[in-house]
């Protein structure tokens, strides 16, 4: 079990619909992160959220939109996907700076599965 | 800039030991390990800083050359636990940052 609890395990979409993960630590961690893996690719780091603010944003689509609602919860709001866009996506934490950044471990959660058809 | 990890993949029987690379072309503030089985999270193994600080796993070791902006993770005695994709993540950007950049992978496999 990991610490990092993603919802839902998978999804699966068509195009046009709406739908949005999420994901919760109770670490008391301040950095929180969207990745996008597929297949046998390592992750794709997507968005990076610092203390609640937006702190990187990878060039990410705009059919893809992140929200921050707490320090806990971290949320992914989907939009008008595209085939290319199925693959699995990875939350994580790590401590926030000053203590933290990439001078500590990120915990990653287990994703979710997303298909689009 | 994508670090560049070696081997692809390596095959070892149980009690044999491995050697995986990682390397960079740019600066590394500090280099990251991670193993991810089949179907699961990624798991954190390992950080190394500029400096010399490491914090990780006790049974895991690597080491950080800054100067050749290399590092190596050395898995020793393997068992067949220790099977899955090894991930090495690199940060360039210093301090504060957050952004790490993974390798493509080294895909482990352990037979008994």
């Amino acid at each position: 079990d990991t610490e990092v609890t993603q919802t839902p395990k998978h999804l699966v979409m068509g195009m046009t619909n709406k739908k949005s993960l999420k994901c919760e630590q109770h670490m008391g961690h301040r950095a929180m992160y969207w990745y996008k893996q597929k297949a046998k690719k390592p992750p794709e780091l997507m968005f990076v959220y610092s203390y609640e603010k937006l702190s990187i944003n990878e060039s990410v689509p705009s059919r893809f939109s992140p929200e921050c609602p707490n320090s806990s919860l971290l949320n992914l709001h989907l939009h008008a996907l595209q085939p290319e866009d199925s693959a699995l996506y990875l939350c994580a934490s790590s401590q926030g700076f000053p203590r933290g950044g990439a001078n500590q471990p990120q915990h990653f959660g287990d994703g979710t599965r997303l298909s689009i058809l | 800039q994508q670090p560049v990890q070696s081997p692809q993949a390596v095959i070892l029987r149980e009690g044999e030991d491995a050697v995986i690379n990682c390397s960079s072309s740019k600066a590394l503030y500090s280099v990251h390990w991670y193993r991810q089985k089949h179907g699961e999270a990624p798991v954190f193994l390992m950080i190394l800083l500029k400096g010399g600080e490491q914090k990780g796993h006790e049974k895991i070791s690597a080491s950080f050359n800054e100067k050749k902006q290399q590092s190596s993770l050395y898995l020793t005695a393997s068992q067949l636990s220790y099977s899955g994709t090894y991930f090495c993540g690199t940060d360039i950007t210093g301090a504060g940052s957050y952004q790490l950049t993974f390798g493509k992978g080294t895909k482990l496999s352990v037979i008994p």
